[in-house]
């Protein structure tokens, strides 16, 4: 069982605005603003989409964007592309150089 | 755009030691990143396991302190993992990553290495 939790699915059609929560505790995604998350086609090598809860590294399009509230930090994907269409991950700094991870939600592109 | 590339040890055995390499692309191994690997049990979710400096300094998650090593060898632009005493719940594709500072985000994957463990 994952630290972090994650919805396991989510999906939406080309175009539209989809959001995936990450909720955990005031040990970790509660108390530090070190929230990442990554997006991986089997296969291949995950990608960094976000770090420190709401950056884009360069490279990663506008249309993903993250945020926190409280315990829960969420990944926002708008104007979808069948090419999002893969799984996602977050991650959270929990203290003491350890770091947590979602489960993972599978987001498919109708 | 950095690359890392995992070897492919496939299969070891139980109680025996698991040895991964990652391979780096030239001119970012004695950067100041750190260097580590990530693994996940099939059906299951992501851990961090810990990462190494090239400066000789390490990091590992604690419930793999006692039988894990990661070291960085700048001459030959790899980094590696031991793990020592594996059983079945070892079975796992390993990743091995960048991170700019401990704990914070990893800025770089490799595409993973399923690694089983089994006789």
């Amino acid at each position: 069982q994952s630290a972090l939790t994650q919805p396991p699915s989510a999906s939406g059609s080309p175009g539209q605005s989809v959001t995936i929560s990450c909720t955990g505790t005031t040990s970790d995604v509660g108390n530090y603003n070190y929230v990442s998350w990554y997006q991986h086609h089997p296969g291949k090598a995950p990608k960094l989409l976000i770090f420190e809860v709401n950056k884009r590294p360069s490279g990663v399009p506008d249309r993903f964007s993250g945020s926190k509230s409280g315990n829960t930090a969420s990944l926002t994907v708008t104007g979808l592309q069948s090419e999002d269409d893969a799984d996602y991950y977050c991650t959270s700094y929990a203290g003491n150089t350890n770091l947590v991870f979602g489960g993972g939600t599978k987001l498919t592109v109708l | 755009q950095v690359q890392l590339q995992e070897s492919d040890p496939g299969l070891v055995e139980p109680s025996g030691t698991l040895s991964l390499t990652c391979d780096v692309s030239p001119g970012y191994i004695s950067s100041i990143w750190w260097w580590g690997w990530v693994r996940q049990p099939p059906g299951r979710g992501l851990e961090w396991l810990g990462a190494a400096h090239h400066s000789g300094t390490t990091n590992y998650n604690s419930p793999f302190k006692s039988r894990l090593s990661i070291a960085v060898d700048r001459s030959r632009n790899h980094f590696s993992l031991e793990l020592s005493s594996v059983t079945a719940a070892d079975t796992a594709t390993y990743y091995c990553v960048s991170l700019v500072v401990v704990g914070s985000y990893f800025n770089y994957w490799g595409r993973g290495a399923l690694v089983t463990v089994s006789s």
